[in-house]
Parts: structure tokens; sequence; C-alpha cells
């Protein structure tokens, strides 16, 4: 069964600062890799989707790798802002595109 | 670009009473719907996925006869909370997937049952 990890639960950083999520999943075949953004009380934001054959996608500030042979991507945020606050989801699509499976979610806060 | 809609964003309903929450896919055709619940400062959990014309395929531990989803038609699924009582209020999200196996989401549901 596939289980998606992001870690570190949470991260406080000063306005500025670069830093990078972490998600692992325990089983490769996967079809793409998403990662989303959640806003307290909202719903989701896609971020950046990574196929399978890819092995990173960048937006703007944004840059997502992924490693898939070692069940692994990254999100990494350029020169943090405070509206960059919020929880962070990486979730994993089976190859059948059969079930989309999250990790628990990174909560950023970036201060001014 | 497509948009899937849910509706209602918020509601509030009785103890007892049943509750249904929409979600369509507004210009695109979605093979499958995906329910997902979400408990306050918790990850997302997958309750039921459901394929156009045939039953939802539910996740362990979900009831299948308190959370009844019906995906009539390609653009259509709907969840109902039967007998809904506090300990199911939460945010229901809807998710549907298109053709080419990308994946969209709603805005969500918030459900408070007083």
């Amino acid at each position: 069964k596939q289980e998606v990890t992001q870690i570190p639960a949470a991260l406080s950083v000063p306005e500025g600062e670069n830093l990078v999520l972490n998600c692992s999943f325990t089983d490769s075949a996967i079809y793409n890799l998403q990662w989303f953004r959640q806003d307290p009380g909202k719903g989701l934001t896609s971020l950046l989707l990574i196929q399978s054959s890819q092995r990173e996608q960048t937006s703007g500030r944004l840059n997502a790798s992924l490693d898939k042979s070692s069940g692994r991507s990254t999100l990494y945020i350029a020169a943090s802002q405070p509206g960059d606050s919020a929880t962070y989801l990486c979730a994993v699509l089976n190859q059948a595109g059969t079930a989309l499976i999250f990790g628990k979610g990174t909560t950023l806060s970036v201060s001014s | 670009g497509a948009v899937v809609s849910q509706h209602p964003s918020w509601v509030i309903c009785k103890s007892g009473t049943s509750v249904k929450i929409e979600c369509r896919s507004l210009d695109f055709q979605a093979t499958t719907m995906f329910w997902y619940r979400q408990f306050p400062k918790q990850s997302l959990m997958l309750m039921a996925t459901s394929n156009e014309g045939s039953k939802a395929t539910y996740e362990q531990g979900v009831e299948k006869d308190k959370f009844l989803i019906n995906h009539a038609s390609l653009t259509l699924s709907t969840l109902t909370v039967t007998s809904a009582h506090p300990e199911d209020s939460s945010f229901y999200i809807c998710s549907a997937r298109s053709r080419g196996n990308t994946i969209y989401f709603g805005e969500g549901s918030w459900l408070t049952v007083v």
C-alpha cells in the first residue's frame, strides 16, 4: 500500500530564506506526483505536477524535483515571502490513475 | 482551464438529517471522481473512488451506508452524508480525473453538524 511521508511537519523561517520541503513515497510505481498548497479553511491549489518520466518542474520561485527510483520529491521555494505561509501537500497518483494518496503536509510559516 | 465545482461550500445541518454535496466537472468529462475528508490539522483522507455508472469503491473504515456516493454522469458525482452526527463535521473535498489522467480539485465543502 502506498504511503506518502512529508518532512518536516512544520517549518518557520524568516522572510527571504530559501527552503526545501521533502516528500517520500514507498511505491515507485507512480503515474505522477503533485505538490499542492492549502490555505486555512480553503481548498487545494495545484502548484506543480511532475510526470513519472520527468525529473523536475519549475514555476516562478518554486521548483519541484522527482527521483522516482528512490521514492523522493522535493519542493524548493526561493526567497520565501509571508504570502507563502500555508500547508504544502504532496500527492502521488498510482500508475492506473485510480488512487491519489496524500502526505500529511508541511505547514510553513514565513515571518516578515 | 478545467474547473471542478463543488457545492455547497458551507453547510450546517441538524444532527440526524442528511446532507448532499455535489461535485461537477464543468468543461471536461471525469472518468473517475475521488472524495476526500480532512480533519483539522490532518491531511486529506481518501474516502472513496467512483467511476461513472458503477458503484463507488470505499476505503477501509469508511461506512458505505453512511456516505452514499453516486456518480450518475461523467460530469457529476454526489456525496450524501446520511443521519449526520457532530463527529461527521469535517471538510469534504472532491476531485475529478480527466481522460488525460490529470486530477482537478473542487474548492471543498465545510460541513458542520449541530
